[in-house]
């Protein structure tokens, strides 16, 4: 089974700083990555997305992510951190169970921006 | 706007009694999904629907059951609420079969069960 682990339940930078999320993957075939950002009250949108292309992924909001296969890893960043950043962000694999795949969600890193 | 709804947004229930959550998306998606996201356990399936007329069960079933009424349509049920089904609840759609595509989510329904 394919799963991911999240380090860190809480990230807090300031406003303008680095934003590194991190993500850890575990898989016994290539895998398909995905990060989400959940807003408070809202439900989860798609930030971006890994389907064995580049590995510099690009998605929404100026966040990027990087697939390193020797690292098992597709942490997230963002070079300026701003207010808006703020939100629960969570890493997920695509993993075969049943009749179809689904996504595997890590358990979330929540986002803090300090002014 | 396209997308998946949910219904309703807030419900408080007594431990037994019943309900049924409703999903709706437009967009035309083959699969759908039902979570349950609990703090620091991040989302977790709990059925999903591969294509019309099929339903599968995902991680934490039990307590639950679901209904494909139709293309559009996935419901899920409580048959007899308990407080260990306090929760937030997700319905999400996807293109396809596979899930490489991502899915679209609803804004989901908070639950509370006293």
């Amino acid at each position: 089974a394919q799963s991911v682990t999240q380090l860190g339940s809480h990230v807090s930078v300031s406003e303008g700083a680095l934003v590194l999320l991190r993500c850890n993957y575990s898989s016994s075939v290539p895998p398909y990555l995905f990060w989400y950002v959940q807003y408070p009250n809202q439900g989860l949108q798609l930030l971006l997305k890994y389907t064995s292309a580049a590995t510099l992924v690009k998605g929404i909001n100026g966040f990027e992510a990087e697939f390193k296969k020797s690292e098992t890893s597709f942490h997230l960043t963002k070079p300026s951190a701003h207010m808006s950043d703020a939100a629960e962000y969570f890493c997920a694999v695509s993993s075969l169970s049943g009749s179809a795949r689904q996504l595997t969600f890590g358990s979330g890193t929540q986002l803090t921006v300090l002014p | 706007n396209a997308g998946v709804t949910q219904t309703p947004k807030f419900q408080v229930l007594k431990t037994g009694q019943s309900m049924t959550l409703q999903c709706a998306q437009d967009m035309n998606h083959n699969s759908m999904y039902w979570y349950r996201q609990d703090p620091g356990m991040g989302l977790r399936l709990i059925y999903y629907s591969a294509s019309e007329g099929t339903t599968d069960k995902g991680e934490v079933p039990n307590g639950y059951n679901v209904s494909r009424l139709n293309k559009r349509e996935f419901s899920l049920r409580l048959e007899s609420a308990a407080p260990s089904q306090t929760s937030v609840y997700f319905c999400a759609s996807s293109v396809g079969r596979t899930a490489n595509y991502g899915y679209t989510f609803g804004s989901g329904t908070r639950l509370t069960v006293v």
